[in-house]
């Protein structure tokens, strides 16, 4: 199956510092990516759509200057947490879909934020 | 815009017995319904999907209706083991690449001994 990489898989850092995420597919190219965020026992909710070459789509509710898409390649899209504060800390994840997929999404490992 | 809702949060069932979840859709644009299995600090794991020109799909232990009159559609795990215990969620979206996948809130599923 197809494999989308996050890296890192857990980071920790201080409150008011800036965290980027990578997610990568590494055998295929996906103009498009989502990225979610899961708090402990829930669900995975939808923060953004990542296009390549554009803008990202922000979901209602989540501040785009907060949380800064980068989508620069057909193989990486970088999630920067700015500014990040112990309510940030979550699980964040990526997916993409690809051509010859079917319609399955393929997600990242995820990566575990704490913001102390 | 697009919900999904899923019911049970929670389902405890004796081992060997059956384990029904059921989810309902808003948009009805939606044609393309997976189901995830999480472990607790791992992706989800999709288990099953289905496409809205098919009514019903089987794998193994595992069964997915779907009643797209209704916007409904039900995970069936039959002879159900100890490793079956997880959060499941369903999901709607459209087949469409560029489509969001959106989540319901979950089931966590206690297969007792």
């Amino acid at each position: 199956g197809a494999v989308v990489s996050q890296h890192p898989s857990w980071v920790i850092c201080k409150s008011g510092t800036s965290v980027k995420i990578e997610c990568r597919s590494l055998d295929f190219q996906a103009t498009t990516m989502f990225w979610y965020r899961q708090f402990p026992k829930q669900s995975l909710m939808l923060m953004a759509t990542s296009n390549e070459g554009s803008k990202a789509t922000y979901e209602q509710g989540v501040e785009k200057d907060k949380f800064l898409i980068n989508h620069a390649s057909l193989t990486l899209s970088t999630l920067t947490v700015t500014s990040a504060h112990p309510e940030d800390s979550s699980f964040y994840i990526c997916s993409a879909r690809f051509y010859g997929g079917g319609s399955e999404a393929f997600f990242g490992q995820g990566t575990r934020l704490t913001v102390v | 815009g697009e919900n999904v809702e899923q019911h049970p949060s929670t389902l405890s069932v004796q081992e060997g017995d059956s384990a029904v979840i059921k989810c309902t859709y808003s948009d009805s644009a939606s044609n393309y319904f997976p189901w995830y299995k999480q472990e607790l600090g791992k992706r989800p794991q999709l288990i099953i999907d289905i496409r809205s020109n098919v009514g019903e799909k089987k794998d193994q232990r595992i069964a997915v209706t779907l009643n797209k009159t209704a916007k409904h559609f039900s995970l069936h795990i039959t002879e159900t083991q100890p490793e079956d215990s997880a959060v499941y969620f369903c999901a709607a979206s459209r087949v469409r690449l560029d489509d969001k996948i959106i989540f319901g809130k979950g089931t966590r599923l206690h297969i007792l001994p």
